[in-house]
């Protein structure tokens, strides 16, 4: 069964303290990982889509890898405006057709 | 500007009643999806449409229904029949099924 599994749940960090959010996955056929931002009370914010391990996004202080188990939301000297929900989601190609699975998320805070 | 509306952004609902949800894309997008977000969970996928005239349940489609009559309009039909329907409630869209998908805002609705 595909699977997305996001670690930790709640992550508050200092203004500038670097950290890394992770999205441990199983898919048949993986067909693309996707990483959202979300604001409470709004819609998720696509940020990165990752096709095949090895490949690396960057936007502005984050950083998205993929590897064949797993994928990293790398946070360089974040700011307070960071402050957001992530999520992470895969496509696999199980069932037919292509869906998105997404985990439960990871609850950032950033602390001037 | 181009994106996903959904209306309106907060509903009740009186128990026994059906209310609709719209959402609406000036996208272009050939699919449309309707996600739920409960607290501490991931989304989960309600319907999805890849093309006019046609849509797909997803894993909890007991108890909602919905129509795509046109391409820019995706309406979600909540029934009496769904037993937890106070939920968050998001409409997507992407160009194809199996690319990144795009979010409107959401529409919060409360059984009263």
């Amino acid at each position: 069964e595909d699977q997305v599994t996001q670690s930790p749940e709640a992550l508050r960090l200092q203004e500038g303290e670097s950290s890394s959010l992770n999205c441990s996955y199983t898919v048949s056929g993986l067909r693309g990982l996707f990483w959202y931002r979300q604001d409470p009370g709004k819609g998720p914010e696509f940020l990165f889509t990752l096709y095949s391990a090895g490949e690396e996004k960057e936007k502005e202080r984050l950083k998205a890898t993929l590897t064949k188990k797993e994928s990293f939301l790398h946070i360089t000297a974040p700011k307070p405006e960071d402050s957001a929900t992530y999520l992470c989601a895969v496509q696999g190609s199980s069932g037919g057709y292509n869906k998105l699975i997404f985990g439960a998320g990871t609850r950032l805070a950033v602390h001037p | 500007d181009g994106g996903i509306t959904q209306s309106p952004k907060y509903l009740f609902r009186k128990e026994g009643q059906n209310v609709t949800l719209s959402c609406e894309q000036n996208l272009n997008h050939d699919a449309m999806y309707w996600y739920r977000q409960d607290p501490g969970q991931g989304l989960r996928l309600i319907y999805y449409s890849q093309i006019v005239n046609d849509f797909q349940k997803g894993d909890i489609a007991e108890g909602y229904s919905v129509s795509r009559e046109k391409k820019e309009s995706f309406p979600l039909t909540v029934t009496s029949a769904q037993k937890n329907p106070t939920a968050f409630y998001l409409c997507a869209s992407s160009i194809k099924s199996n690319t990144e998908a795009f979010f409107g805002q959401g529409t919060r609705l409360t059984v009263v």
